[in-house]
């Protein structure tokens, strides 16, 4: 089945300690995004890819690192210069090209990331 | 810029109740509008998209109609179930230089009970 997975579902990040959040899709998409939500709230853009090797800053990127070495890998790395990483966060991808489906972002399930 | 305004929730219906969500955008050109639910702790799914002026999206007893003269994506249900409490997100396609983004509104939370 082609999907998005994301490792782990739970996470806990202890002071001062950088953490990797896995996301890794099988739907040959070129872009994907990481969004942070927080409780009670909407989604928020951290980073995009539009294709390998190349990412943009979103709107709340500081304290937060990205690589995108492999289409079908996207690692998020919460550093400890995030002082508030507390949240739910989401990784998706797209399709490029023509179609019904172009532009819809597809989701993974998520990783809550808690702070020790 | 572009945003997405979302009518604040939570919204509370008694099962088989007609449920309205109200979406309005503002937008230069003529984005794709898109409605997805996130059950609790999971991601987000696409409920339904449509692509230009006057298209009707519909998925699973839900409809939302792309009005550009009110600039509004309103979600609509006949009847709704206890199996559709979950937050609903209104989202527009947003390109900018090059780059393929969508845009969310805050999320409507709907409560259906029995």
């Amino acid at each position: 089945d082609g999907g998005i997975t994301q490792s782990p579902k739970y996470l806990f990040r202890k002071e001062g300690q950088n953490v990797t959040l896995s996301c890794e899709q099988n739907l040959n998409h070129d872009a994907m995004y990481w969004y942070r939500q927080d409780p009670g709230q909407g989604l928020r853009l951290i980073y995009y890819s539009q294709i390998v090797n190349d990412f943009q800053k979103g709107d709340i990127a500081e304290g937060y690192s990205v690589s995108r070495e492999k289409k079908e890998s996207f690692p998020l790395t919460v550093t400890s210069a995030q002082k508030n990483p507390t949240a739910f966060y989401l990784c998706a991808s797209m399709g490029q090209g023509t179609g019904t489906m172009v532009e819809t972002q597809y989701f993974g399930p998520g990783t809550r990331l808690l702070v020790l | 810029g572009n945003s997405v305004t979302q009518m604040e929730g939570p919204v509370t219906l008694s099962e088989e109740a007609f449920l309205t969500i109200n979406c309005t955008y503002t937008a230069t050109g003529y984005p794709s509008l898109f409605w997805y639910v996130q059950y609790p702790g999971e991601g987000l799914q696409l409920l339904l998209k449509a692509t230009k002026a006057d298209d009707k999206g519909s998925n699973k007893g839900f409809e939302a109609t792309y009005r550009k003269e009110t600039t509004s994506f309103h979600l609509e249900k006949g009847s709704v179930q206890v199996s559709d409490s979950a937050v609903y997100f209104c989202a527009l396609s947003d390109v900018q230089g090059g780059y393929n983004k969508l845009i969310f509104g805050a999320g409507t939370r709907l409560a259906v009970h029995p």
